[in-house]
C-alpha cells in the first residue's frame, strides 16, 4: 500500500461551521504534513508532524488545528474559516530517513461560503 | 533552502524527449535537487532526486552540472499523461522537514 488517502474529496462549509479533514497512510511513515494550495499557485507548507509530535507550524492561524492521533492518521480541524481559506488541502507523508521523499494524497477541495 | 528558477511553461511533442531546466545557483554543498510533478487535480508526485551525480529511474533522468548550479530533468519519451506542472526543489535531504515548492514549469505535451 503506497497511498495517502484523504477524505472528504470535496467540502463546502459556512464560516460558522466546524469540520475536519482526514488523512491516512499505512506505509509506516513517521512524518506527516499538511499543505495548502490556492488555484494556480504552488503548495504551501502549513504543519509537519514528526513521530506524532508537531514539529513545524508555519504561522498558521488558529482557526486551523492539526491533530495526529497515531502514526497513521492526521486530521485538520477547521473552525470559523474565511472565504479566502478556500483552497486544495494536501496531506503528505514520508519516512524519517535519508531519502526524504514525500508521498501526497489527492487533496480535499475546500470551499468556504 | 536555496531558491530555484524555472521557465514558466514549455511545450513538447508527444514521443520526443522533454528537457526541463532548473537554475539553483545558490545551492549549498549538502543540498539535494528534487523533482516533483503535479498532474491536474492530483497531489504532487515524487519523480527523482540527486546530489552530484546524474541519476536515472523508471520515470526520468536527472542531469546535474559539475558546479551544481543547474540541472535538467529529462523525460525520455513524453506522453500526453506527462502534461503537468514540474517543480524543481533544493533542500537538505535529512533533518530538514520543509519541502518548499517554487512556481514550477507547466509542461504541455502536444499530440
Amino acid at each position: 500500500d503506497t497511498e495517502v488517502t484523504q477524505t472528504p474529496k470535496h467540502l463546502v462549509m459556512g464560516m460558522t461551521n466546524k469540520k475536519s479533514l482526514k488523512c491516512e497512510q499505512h506505509m509506516g511513515h513517521r512524518a506527516m504534513y499538511w499543505y495548502k494550495q490556492k488555484a494556480k499557485k504552488p503548495p504551501e507548507l502549513m504543519f509537519v508532524y514528526s513521530y506524532e509530535k508537531l514539529s513545524i507550524n508555519e504561522s498558521v492561524p488558529s482557526r486551523f488545528s492539526p491533530e495526529c492521533p497515531n502514526s497513521s492518521l492526521l486530521n485538520l480541524h477547521l473552525h470559523a474559516l474565511q472565504p479566502e481559506d478556500s483552497a486544495l488541502y494536501l496531506c503528505a507523508s514520508s519516512y524519517r530517513d535519508r531519502d526524504e521523499k514525500l508521498f501526497f494524497g489527492s487533496g480535499t477541495q475546500l470551499s468556504v461560503l | 533552502d536555496a531558491k530555484t528558477t524555472q521557465p514558466t511553461s514549455m511545450d513538447c511533442a508527444e514521443g520526443r524527449a522533454a528537457n526541463l531546466p532548473c537554475n539553483h545557483s545558490t545551492i549549498s554543498g549538502n543540498e539535494y535537487v528534487y523533482w516533483y510533478r503535479q498532474i491536474h487535480s492530483q497531489g504532487p508526485q515524487y519523480i527523482i532526486h540527486g546530489l552530484k551525480n546524474n541519476e536515472t529511474n523508471e520515470m526520468a533522468s536527472l542531469i546535474i552540472t559539475e558546479d551544481r548550479k543547474s540541472s535538467t530533468l529529462i523525460l525520455p519519451h513524453a506522453t500526453l499523461r506527462d502534461t503537468a506542472v514540474y517543480y524543481c526543489i533544493v533542500r537538505v535531504s535529512f533533518g530538514n522537514e520543509k519541502l518548499t515548492f517554487g512556481t514550477g514549469t507547466r509542461l504541455t505535451i502536444i499530440p
